[in-house]
């Protein structure tokens, strides 16, 4: 199973909105609605902010929102802030019955 | 609620077994429509999924590693267990435990067991 593709790399200004893409194949991101996204920091263990492609769990801040559109999802992250600055990968439940991760994407503030 | 805490040898020479285990508290292992999964990441890349077991013991794993890798599970313990056989360098990753609750949510992960691979 391939990794999804994810942009390397994304910056954006306090305030701004910014979208983040996860693209895949029609056996994953395409095919389920379980695509989830997780926000990593330097030496933390990742934190669930999307599931189910656009459920967001309680106590993640509304600014955060997902979307599908085919093969490709996204996360929104409206009115940047500073401490969104992160890694953030996305996942996805796949054809075979296994999941798969993109390669993340470093979000810079700037 | 339910925390997950991973703990591993931290250093395995090559070629050895490499076993990790995940301790679960606030919540038994064996309940509910749970999997608890493996996941690792070598440093500075991506995460991988490595597999999963069924609060019922079914697995599933990773096809690139399916052939190295045995989780299993101890409800005396509420622990849950990875092994991964004839290690090499490459497989030198932290090592995460997490549930997969309903639907496509990694919900909680453990803080993460850095395992590195070396002689």
């Amino acid at each position: 199973q391939s990794a999804l593709t994810q942009p390397a790399s994304v910056s954006g200004s306090p305030g701004q909105s910014i979208t983040l893409s996860c693209t895949g194949t029609s056996s994953d991101v395409g095919g389920y609605k379980y695509v989830s996204w997780y926000q990593q920091y330097p030496g933390k263990a990742p934190k669930l902010m999307i599931y189910d492609v656009s459920n967001r769990p309680s106590g993640v801040s509304n600014r955060f929102s997902g979307s599908k559109s085919g093969n490709t999802a996204s996360l929104t992250i409206s009115g940047l802030q500073a401490d969104d600055e992160a890694d953030y990968y996305c996942s996805s439940y796949t054809s075979s019955g296994t999941w798969v991760f993109g390669g993340g994407t470093k979000l810079t503030v700037l | 609620q339910v925390q997950l805490q991973e703990s591993g040898p931290g250093l395995v020479k090559p070629s050895q077994t490499l076993s990790v285990t995940c301790t679960v508290s606030g919540g038994s292992i064996s309940s509910g429509n749970y999997h608890w999964t493996w996941i690792r990441q070598p440093a500075g890349k991506g995460l991988q999924w490595i597999g999963r077991i069924h609060s019922n013991g079914d697995t599933k794993y990773n096809p690139s590693l399916k052939s190295r890798v045995t989780i299993s599970m101890d409800t005396s313990k509420n622990q849950f267990s990875l092994k991964l056989t004839s290690v090499i360098a490459a497989d030198t990753a932290v090592y995460y435990c997490a549930r997969e609750g309903s639907g496509s949510l990694f919900d909680p992960w453990g803080q993460g067991t850095l395992v590195t691979v070396s002689s």
